[in-house]
Formats: C-alpha cells, sequence, structure tokens
C-alpha cells in the first residue's frame, strides 16, 4: 500500500468552480508538501506544512495532523492552474520525503 | 527561482552504453537529490546527498551511481542503461534536509 495516497487522480473541471484535491498518508510525519507541475515539467513547490492552514493568492491547503489528511482547494479556478497537484511528506522515523503519484487537473474555459 | 541547472535536458541512447547527467546548483545548498518519475508511479529518490562526498541510496538506486566532488555539482551515471531507466529525471535541493526543495527542470532520458 502507497504510503501517500492521493484523490481524484484525474479531475476535469470548468473555470471558475472550487477545486479540492486530497492526500492522506499512513505514516508519521513532521511536514507536508504541496507541488504543482506544469505540462512540460517543471515541479514548483506551493506550500509546506505542518499544521492549520495555509494561504496564497487564490490556493489554500489545510492539514489535519490526527485524521492523516491534507485537503488544497483552488478557488475561482482558471485555464492556467491546470497541471500536476504532488502531494509529499517527510517521513519522521528516517526523514525522507515520500510523494504521493499525483492529481491531473484540467480547467476548461 | 532557485539556480538549479541539468544537463542534458534531453538523451537518447541505447542499452549497454554508460550515460552521466549533471545537476548543478548556484545556491550553496548542502542536500541535493536526484528522482524519476514514471508513469503510474510518484516521484521516487534514486540517491541523495548531504555534503561533498556524502552520499546515500534512496528507494529505487540499482543501476545507478553518484558522485559529488563539488558543493555545486551532482552527477548521476548510469554505467550501462537499460531500457527500464527510461524516465524522466529530476534534481532537487533543499537546506536543510527534509524542507522545502527547489526542482530543477529535468532530463528526458529514452534507452532504446
Amino acid at each position: 500500500k502507497n504510503e501517500v495516497e492521493q484523490s481524484p487522480q484525474n479531475l476535469t473541471a470548468q473555470e471558475g468552480e472550487f477545486i479540492t484535491i486530497n492526500c492522506s498518508y499512513s505514516v508519521g510525519i513532521s511536514a507536508l508538501h504541496w507541488l504543482q507541475q506544469h505540462p512540460g515539467g517543471g515541479i514548483v513547490s506551493l506550500f509546506m506544512l505542518s499544521s492549520g492552514k495555509k494561504k496564497h493568492g487564490r490556493l489554500i491547503a489545510t492539514i489535519n495532523i490526527q485524521e492523516k489528511h491534507s485537503s488544497l482547494h483552488i478557488t475561482a479556478s482558471h485555464p492556467r492552474d491546470s497541471a500536476v497537484y504532488i502531494c509529499a511528506v517527510r517521513r519522521t522515523r528516517d526523514d525522507k520525503i515520500i510523494f504521493g503519484k499525483g492529481t491531473r487537473l484540467h480547467i476548461l474555459p | 527561482d532557485a539556480g538549479i541547472t541539468q544537463s542534458p535536458r534531453h538523451k537518447v541512447t541505447e542499452t549497454g552504453t554508460p550515460v552521466t547527467l549533471r545537476c548543478h546548483q548556484t545556491e550553496n545548498h548542502r542536500y541535493m537529490y536526484w528522482y524519476r518519475q514514471d508513469p503510474g508511479h510518484g516521484l521516487r529518490l534514486i540517491h541523495y546527498s548531504y555534503g561533498v562526498k556524502d552520499t546515500d541510496k534512496g528507494e529505487v538506486s540499482d543501476g545507478y551511481s553518484v558522485s559529488r566532488s563539488k558543493t555545486e555539482d551532482f552527477l548521476l551515471t548510469l554505467e550501462s542503461a537499460t531500457s527500464s531507466q527510461t524516465s524522466v529525471y529530476f534534481c532537487a535541493i533543499s537546506e536543510p534536509q527534509g524542507s522545502e526543495q527547489f526542482f530543477g527542470p529535468g532530463t528526458r532520458l529514452t534507452v532504446l
């Protein structure tokens, strides 16, 4: 079983919709990362969080340590948000970072 | 953007040939990582380095070796490339380990 699971795997939505991408993990962690990968491959770090919530522009990331769950929300989605969103956790026992398989998001104009 | 470059960006090679990929950083970060990315898998760690001449294996290290003779350069070598090593390879840096990672642009390697 993968230690980091994301859902959904693929998501298509209309421009303007509120988007939620979920990440569940089964190991002890000290931090969780959300990354964005655009077509063409570049990977950018969006958030690193260990508790609570962080907001940057139209992006909001939350984490519930007790439930081992994090969500990434996009408000007022736009076609330029189309990308693969990757959840990654820093595993406490060895400080290694483990990645989910990603959620492919497609926003239609 | 963090100063990370990878070379080459694309390479096609034949089975059995040696291949070396280079990651170069200008951020003076101590930690450097090599990942591979394949369809149906998340990013998987091949090797990482925690300082000059200090390296360790990741989860998919078989068939790969690394070297770090300078802080700014981390080399990944496939001694004898196989078709299963066709992948996109990403280098990343961080300071300290486990903190936010900054990724290079990736190298697409095809082994025929």
